[in-house]
């Protein structure tokens, strides 16, 4: 039950697109289409913005997307705005009931 | 609207056991699978543990498997988090959050609750 590995920080300035990597092993994320993203900002609870791996919840803006090749799974902001700046997790399912995250990125709007 | 509450946090000694509980309302609590997923103070989320709708299957983190237990009162829209022999490490925020689907796991959490606090020290 290893973390997933994030990127402890990127970065970015307003407008541009940024890319969250997250990379697991074939018994989490390269074996199940079941990722999801998390915002969380600081202070906050954390906040579902994409789920099996590519769909966006109701009302979560159309500047997330997410993806997937092989053990990798990804989150783009695109038009990158002030209030994205915030932690992001992700998670997979693996397997046997459990669920295993990310180490986390904090994304930061320069 | 969907609402979780989680209660019970605070501060215990090491070894030391607490009950968490999680009340749920604004949905059929007895149709769905909840999740307990924690965070260490300035770090990131770890998946703790997650029960079916009916409480007849349980899963949890290797660190925790024989210390913590999931458990559901349906007639009480509650889920519960007993944790015994409680160790430093296990100091963190710990939330309740729900899943889509009711036995084998949907694959994702929302929403989420606000947490409640538990700190193991001495």
């Amino acid at each position: 039950q290893s973390a997933l590995t994030q990127p402890a920080s990127v970065s970015g300035s307003p407008g541009q697109s940024i890319t969250i990597s997250c990379t697991g092993t074939t018994s989490d994320i390269g074996s199940y289409n079941l990722v999801s993203w998390y915002q969380q900002h600081p202070g906050k609870v954390p906040k579902l913005i994409i789920y099996d791996g590519t769909k966006r919840p109701p009302g979560i803006s159309n500047r997330f997307s997410g993806s997937k090749s092989g053990n990798t799974a990804s989150l783009t902001i695109s038009g990158l705005q002030a209030e994205d700046e915030a932690h992001y997790s992700c998670c997979s399912y693996a397997g046997g009931g459990t669920y295993v995250f990310g180490t986390g990125t904090k994304v930061t709007v320069l | 609207q969907v609402q979780l509450v989680e209660s019970g946090g605070g501060v215990v000694q090491p070894g030391r056991s607490l009950r968490l509980s999680c009340a749920a309302s604004g949905f059929t609590f007895s149709n769905y699978g909840i999740h307990w997923v924690r965070q260490a103070p300035g770090k990131g989320l770890e998946w703790v543990a997650f029960i079916w709708f009916d409480g007849s299957n349980k899963y949890y983190r290797d660190s925790v498997k024989g210390r913590f237990t999931i458990s559901r009162d349906n007639s009480k829209n509650t889920l519960y988090l007993q944790m015994n022999s409680l160790r430093v490490e296990d100091t963190a925020i710990y939330y309740c959050a729900k899943d889509p689907a009711g036995g084998y796991t949907g694959g994702w959490l929302d929403p989420w609750g606000q947490g409640t606090l538990v700190t193991v020290s001495s």
